[in-house]
């Protein structure tokens, strides 16, 4: 079946500016969660959704950074007045099972995002 | 903090060398323990993953990986690699006495096999 996606593939914007970041989960999916890969480095956690609800937004850097995931399904991360510092891929990941002991995520391919 | 290391960050190895990858987590308690592999290209993909039992767990493309919890290691292997496997390999671990579900990954080994 269909897999992670996200839009756009690619985002360049300037600095200061807003930015949305959309992923659409595998379907039946309920978990939904974001991440951020720098260069050279591994993905770090940033929002976990169960459902409509956000259940760990731990990992959100500051308050410039927001998601949303309205009707359980698709969701888009928000970030106002973007930094140089944003520049990353952005992951979506999401899982189908209630059970955190045997949670599997399955990664989208990420939207590369560049701010000038 | 909990954290995730891969000591070899780049490894060049000929077509049907062996392959041992290491992966270290700085935590005790119950994990879930995963493989994730990035082709080229292309997304991260589940290599492997161990929840509980038997600790030696076979994944695709003849991977395999053993959980050591007195070496707090999920180390990943192969025993012939091909120059398909060329990839980013990442470890990732939950740790589950936490309560959440996030991943930590570490940085990463960019795997180059040479034909």
């Amino acid at each position: 079946g269909a897999g992670v996606s996200q839009t756009p593939s690619n985002k360049v914007t300037e600095k200061g500016k807003y930015v949305e970041l959309r992923c659409d989960p595998i379907s039946g999916h309920t978990a939904l969660y974001w991440y951020r890969q720098s260069l050279g480095q591994g993905p770090e956690f940033l929002i976990y959704f169960q459902g409509t609800g956000a259940a760990d937004d731990s990992g959100l850097p500051n308050d410039r950074f927001f998601a949303v995931r309205p009707e359980g399904s698709v969701s888009t991360l928000k970030i106002q007045r973007t930094e140089r510092g944003d520049s990353a891929v952005y992951l979506c990941a999401s899982s189908w099972t209630r059970a955190e002991a045997t949670d599997t995520q399955y990664f989208g391919p990420g939207t590369r995002l560049t701010v000038l | 903090a909990q954290s995730v290391s891969q000591h070899n960050h780049h490894v060049i190895l000929s077509e049907a060398a062996s392959l041992e990858l290491g992966c270290n987590y700085s935590y005790g308690g119950t994990v879930n323990l995963f493989w994730y592999v990035q082709y080229p290209g292309q997304h991260l993909q589940l290599l492997l993953k161990y929840f509980s039992g038997d600790p030696l767990v076979k994944g695709i493309k003849g991977f395999e990986a053993e959980f050591i919890k007195s070496k707090f290691s999920f180390n990943l292997r192969k025993p012939s690699v091909q120059w398909s496997d060329t990839a980013e390999y990442f470890c990732a671990v939950n740790y589950m006495d936490t309560g959440r579900r996030a991943l930590t990954f570490g940085s990463g080994t960019r795997l180059q096999v040479q034909p």
